[in-house]
């Protein structure tokens, strides 16, 4: 239940292209959903999140899309870029102890190739 | 601002060797959190203070990991002794708010540990 699964686990775009990522969870009590982004020997850092009370936030070319009755979000990354390529990960929250941590999905390596 | 500050940035060592992985958090920042990140597991979060405090340590995989927090500017995670299979990157993270919440996890650069 405090699993949160993201796909695809890897993932090449064209630049210019548009970029997906899915995620899902279970726990209903969910209601903070941040993604973050890493680069090859960089920590990850936050890059936008959304709360279940909008069914969509942009930031530039990034924008999530939430389907709170489906319980699944998604990332959209437009015009993707070759400087687009790194780890994303799709985190929820709270976790069931604590409103102190989110629960990481696994991570999807994007490569955005010229 | 500086960052989460980590050191060493790599480390290698041999099987049985005591490891110390340093971490110095963002100033004004009451949360720490110590993660390990490997292609088989992705980001596991070891263990968390806050104000200092160890609070949920339910992710240190045994007894060989311990971690401490002396003061608000400083940690150390432990591993001894240290085994192959602990072989992985290291991430200090620091927050000013609750981060299942609305806040943000600011992490270092990792310490990337090898354990031939």
């Amino acid at each position: 239940q405090q699993q949160v699964k993201q796909s695809p686990q890897s993932l090449i775009v064209q630049k210019g292209g548009i970029s997906i990522i899915n995620c899902a969870y279970e726990n209903t009590a969910f209601d903070y959903f941040p993604w973050y982004q890493q680069f090859p020997g960089k920590g990850p850092a936050l890059l936008i999140a959304i709360r279940p009370d909008v069914s969509e936030k942009k930031e530039g070319r990034f924008t999530i899309s939430f389907n709170k009755s489906a319980k699944q979000f998604s990332l959209h990354i437009m015009d993707s870029q070759p400087g687009d390529s790194a780890t994303y990960f799709c985190a929820a929250g709270p976790d069931k102890t604590s409103y102190d941590k989110v629960i990481f999905g696994p991570g999807t390596s994007l490569s955005v190739i010229p | 601002d500086a960052g989460v500050i980590q050191s060493p940035r790599h480390e290698v060592t041999e099987m049985g060797q005591e490891v110390t992985l340093r971490c110095k958090p963002i100033s004004g920042h009451d949360y720490l959190f110590w993660y390990r990140q490997t292609m088989m597991r992705g980001l596991e979060l070891l263990i968390y203070f806050n104000n200092n405090v160890p609070i949920d340590d339910s992710g240190m995989p045994e007894d060989r990991f311990s971690a401490k927090m002396p003061n608000a500017s400083f940690s150390t995670l432990k591993i001894q002794p240290s085994e192959p299979r602990d072989s992985a990157v290291y991430f200090c993270a620091s927050s000013n708010r609750r981060v299942g919440s609305t806040g943000e996890l600011f992490f270092g650069e990792g310490s990337r540990l090898t354990v031939l």
